[in-house]
């Protein structure tokens, strides 16, 4: 099973909503990330979960709040969110630890916009 | 600054030629190379990695990697209709690095 599941797959939300984003594997990767792609530009890393420990922080604004309660979910909590967050937002999966190439495998993404 | 750089395009490639999309790298201590496709309003899907310097096949898509000179190409061979898409490549840069860095991107396009 190769596969990296998000729910849910379109998300709209006023300014003031609280909701969340939810990312499941069953590769037995140890390292998930969160990644927002806007149209037309590369997916631009949040962050990364290592082991189930918070390991990179792309200085990403507080209203977005990562969250990995085991080692196969990632959660992303949204509150306060501002129009210029609407984008896809991609969880990823890999090996995890220093050995190997540690490729990374994407789920479906969820299309959030921001009212 | 890491960086990562391919051309933009968009490219145009007949059906059933030979698609090259290059790409180069700014840090000489890269070790792990990757090729995602990207269909338009879809998650990256990865396609190709390599390691090693030399190419590495599989199917109808070649990866080639120069660590001398930077930079990682893939060949798509007998292109079809289908393989029009925006070809994402990745580095890992350095040792015990999670992060990859993209490049911008390169839009595919084969015509029938």
């Amino acid at each position: 099973d190769t596969e990296v599941t998000q729910t849910p797959k379109h998300l709209v939300m006023g300014m003031t909503n609280k909701k969340s984003l939810k990312c499941e594997q069953h590769m037995g990767h140890r390292a998930m990330y969160w990644y927002k792609q806007k149209a037309k530009k590369p997916p631009e890393l949040m962050f990364v979960y290592s082991y189930e420990k918070l390991s990179i922080n792309e200085s990403v604004p507080s209203r977005f709040s990562p969250e990995c309660p085991n080692s196969s979910l990632l959660n992303l909590h949204l509150h306060a969110l501002q129009p210029e967050d609407s984008a896809l937002y991609l969880c990823a999966s890999s090996q995890g630890g220093l050995a190997g190439g540690n490729e990374q495998f994407f789920g479906p993404g969820t299309r959030l916009t921001v009212l | 600054q890491k960086e990562v750089e391919q051309n933009s395009g968009p490219l145009s490639v007949p059906e059933g030629a030979i698609a090259s999309l290059n790409c180069t790298y700014s840090d000489r201590v890269s070790q792990s190379f990757f090729w995602y496709r990207q269909y338009s309003g879809k998650s990256p899907e990865l396609i190709m990695s390599i390691y090693s310097n030399g190419d590495k096949e599989d199917g109808r898509f070649t990866a080639q990697l120069n660590k001398a000179s930077q930079y990682v190409s893939l060949l798509i061979r007998d292109s079809q209709p289908s393989d029009s898409a925006t070809y994402l490549c990745a580095v890992r840069f350095g040792f015990g690095n999670e992060k990859l860095t993209f490049g911008t991107g390169t839009r595919l396009t084969i015509i029938p």
